[in-house]
């Protein structure tokens, strides 16, 4: 159980195109989705909350209008990368916390996209 | 600024032998702490959640918790090969559902 799924895996695109990332739980609704970034040899960061039915919250220096973030429904959440620059490719995992769990915080993660902009 | 601290290492460590992670976090008010495992361009995998002071066991996985000293640590008993990866620690706030606060991660290698 706790299967996140994303799609593409990876993503080549050329600069000023926009790109959409799907994240999907596959076996439990989520009220609760994440998006993160990862860069070469860093860490996760935190981009963006996003709860079903309502407007994504984003952390600090990430654009809301670059990011574009759609929660349509408990299963599905959506990122567009618009305008893309080489600067934004990097690693983008979705995580998912389940709606109803006996451990309340766990997150799951998917399996990333990696996206490179030409 | 919510912070957590890890030795990015790498960390060598002998086949069968105990590894032990450490991890520090600067945001007192914190409350829940994970351990995940994460290959080389992979995404991150659960291995532990600690939510109290103390120890926390499955199987080979003990997670230790010490809130007064703003301290997790990660032990892995009987290390495999297999084992050999990047370990992030990550911190929640209490409450909401904000996301993870990860840090860099520790590179472990165990050496067969």
């Amino acid at each position: 159980g706790a299967v996140v799924s994303q799609h593409p895996s990876w993503v080549i695109c050329k600069s000023g195109t926009s790109v959409k990332i799907e994240c999907r739980s596959l076996d439990f609704q989520a009220t609760t989705m994440f998006w993160y970034r990862q860069f070469p040899k860093q860490s996760l960061m935190l981009m963006a909350t996003s709860n079903e039915g309502s407007k994504a919250t984003y952390e600090q220096g990430v654009e809301k209008d670059k990011f574009l973030i759609n929660h349509a429904s408990l299963t599905l959440s959506t990122l567009t990368v618009t305008s893309a620059h080489p600067e934004d490719s990097s690693f983008y995992i979705c995580s998912a916390r389940p709606r109803t769990s006996s451990s309340y915080n766990e997150q799951f993660f998917g399996p990333g996209t990696r996206l490179t902009v030409l | 600024q919510k912070e957590v601290e890890q030795n990015s290492g790498p960390l060598s460590v002998p086949e069968g032998a105990i590894a032990s992670l450490n991890c520090t976090y600067s945001d007192r008010v914190s409350q829940s702490f994970f351990w995940y495992r994460q290959y080389s361009g992979k995404s991150p995998e659960l291995i532990m959640s600690i939510y109290s002071n103390g120890d926390k066991e499955d199987g080979r996985f003990t997670a230790q918790l010490n809130k007064a000293s703003q301290y997790v640590s990660l032990l892995i008993r009987d290390s495999q090969p297999s084992d050999s990866a990047t370990y992030l620690c990550a911190v929640k706030r209490g409450g909401g559902a904000d996301g993870l606060t990860f840090g860099k991660g520790t590179h472990l290698i165990i050496q067969p």
